[in-house]
């Protein structure tokens, strides 16, 4: 059974440009979640999907992040326009249903510069 | 609001040291408990939890038990190989929340020299 997969690994984008960021679950879990890590500090929470809905989207720092999920697939994350504060580590997660076992995927590395 | 501090690293050992990382934690309302791994390279993954006090969570030779009464979580392991260098998140999961949204501490990076 494959893992959870983000891509890409690493992107590299300067100040006020537009990046998109991937994640692709599990198959068969409907949980999908989002977390960042900024600047080696804690990891936070950014939004949680539950098959295609936004089940609660209170960590999402500002109107510059979107997150989509296309029919309770994959996800992704857009960053636009991408700020040098938006640079971090932005992992995904995805679980059978809330109250069990998160798996993350590898996380993608954004430098904005 | 809900948080968990852990105490910062990087902590350097030698092998076969033991390793303690502290997890302290504040919470709202009754939460579980978990301790993630990220190996260099890797994804998080889940290490140990416990859901209720006094529960003791183990795997891998790391133990961690579930202390309500200082709202405490510390990772333990009585003897650490090299191939357990690698970053340890506390973290906290409060189940009347947003379905398992977890809250993470910041991370104690581990670095177990030869």
């Amino acid at each position: 059974e494959a893992g959870v997969t983000q891509f890409p690994s690493h992107s590299v984008i300067e100040k006020g440009q537009t990046v998109t960021l991937r994640c692709d679950p599990i198959s068969g879990h409907d949980n999908l979640y989002w977390y960042r890590r900024v600047m080696g500090k804690e990891i936070k929470f950014l939004l949680h999907f539950v098959k295609e809905s936004k089940q609660d989207e209170s960590g999402m720092p500002n109107n510059r992040f979107l997150a989509e999920r296309t029919g309770g697939t994959y996800s992704t994350l857009k960053v636009q326009p991408a700020e040098l504060e938006d640079s971090g580590v932005y992992f995904c997660a995805s679980s059978q249903d809330g109250f069990y076992e998160q798996y993350f995927g590898p996380g993608t590395r954004l430098t904005v510069t | 609001g809900d948080s968990v501090t852990q105490m910062e690293g990087p902590v350097t050992l030698s092998e076969e040291a033991f390793l303690t990382i502290n997890c302290t934690y504040t919470a709202t309302g009754y939460p579980s408990l978990f301790w993630y791994v990220q190996y260099p390279g890797e994804g998080l993954q889940l290490l140990l939890k416990a859901t209720k006090a006094d529960d003791k969570g183990s795997n891998k030779g790391f133990e961690a038990t579930y202390r309500k009464e200082t709202t405490s979580f510390h990772l333990e392991k009585g003897s650490v190989q090299v191939s357990d260098s690698a970053v340890y998140f506390c973290a906290l999961s409060v189940q009347t929340d947003s379905w398992g949204k977890l809250q993470f501490g910041a991370g104690t990076q581990v670095v177990v020299t030869p």
